[in-house]
């Protein structure tokens, strides 16, 4: 089982519609990571969060530490909101010379939104 | 700012061939980072750096080397390609360790190795 799984794979949805994507995670995090990455393929940093919730726009993030779960949601969705979204999560890196933590990344969720 | 760059954006390598990529930011970040990604898989660390002169191992470091001479640049190296290296490679950058600071992400290089 992957550490970090998101669901759906694949979401389509009409324009104007609420998006819910989800993510759950079985390991201790520093921080929970949301990206977007475009068709073309750049990828985008969109929140991180370690608690309750953060709003940027038309996007909601939100954490459950307790249930190790996040959300992702999009209102009044947008053609434009096509992307595929990725959950990462801070975790420690055993032996790591820097002491640093690792990312490890959800595989993603593919959204659609037509017009 | 150009933020993060990379070059080159695609490449064709033949097996056995070597190449450098190259991965420059402007944000005077400490944390620089070599991810690859796979259809189906998250996306892999597969060198980072916390400082000029430092590197260290991720996740799938074999069959990549690295280096950190300046600070704004950090390259990562080929030496003999592998049809299993064939993906797309991500730099990225950020001011304190990506688990808890945001990351800035280049715009990827497809690599092929035929």
């Amino acid at each position: 089982k992957n550490e970090v799984e998101q669901s759906p794979q694949n979401l389509t949805a009409q324009e104007g519609e609420f998006i819910t994507i989800n993510c759950s995670y079985s390991v201790g995090i520093s921080a929970l990571h949301w990206l977007q990455q475009h068709p073309g393929g750049g990828i985008v940093s969109l929140f991180m969060l370690s608690s309750g919730k953060k709003k940027h726009g038309r996007l909601i993030a939100t954490i459950n530490i307790q249930e190790k779960h996040s959300s992702l949601h999009i209102t009044a969705s947008h053609p434009r909101d096509s992307a595929v979204y990725i959950c990462a999560v801070g975790t420690p890196r055993f032996g790591d010379v820097y002491n640093t933590d690792k990312l490890i990344f959800g595989t993603g969720t593919r959204l659609q939104v037509f017009p | 700012n150009a933020g993060v760059t990379q070059t080159p954006k695609f490449r064709v390598l033949k097996t056995g061939q070597s190449m450098t990529l190259l991965c420059a930011q402007d944000m005077n970040h400490e944390y620089m980072y070599w991810y690859r990604q796979d259809p189906g898989m998250g996306l892999r660390l597969i060198h980072y750096s916390v400082g000029e002169g430092t590197t260290a191992k991720g996740e799938v470091p074999d069959g990549y080397n690295v280096s950190r001479l300046k600070k704004q640049n950090f390259l990562l190296g080929l030496e003999s390609a592998a049809p299993s290296q064939t993906s797309v490679y991500f730099c990225a950058s950020s001011l304190g360790y990506a688990s808890t600071d945001t990351q800035y992400f280049g715009p990827g290089t497809r690599l092929t190795v035929l």
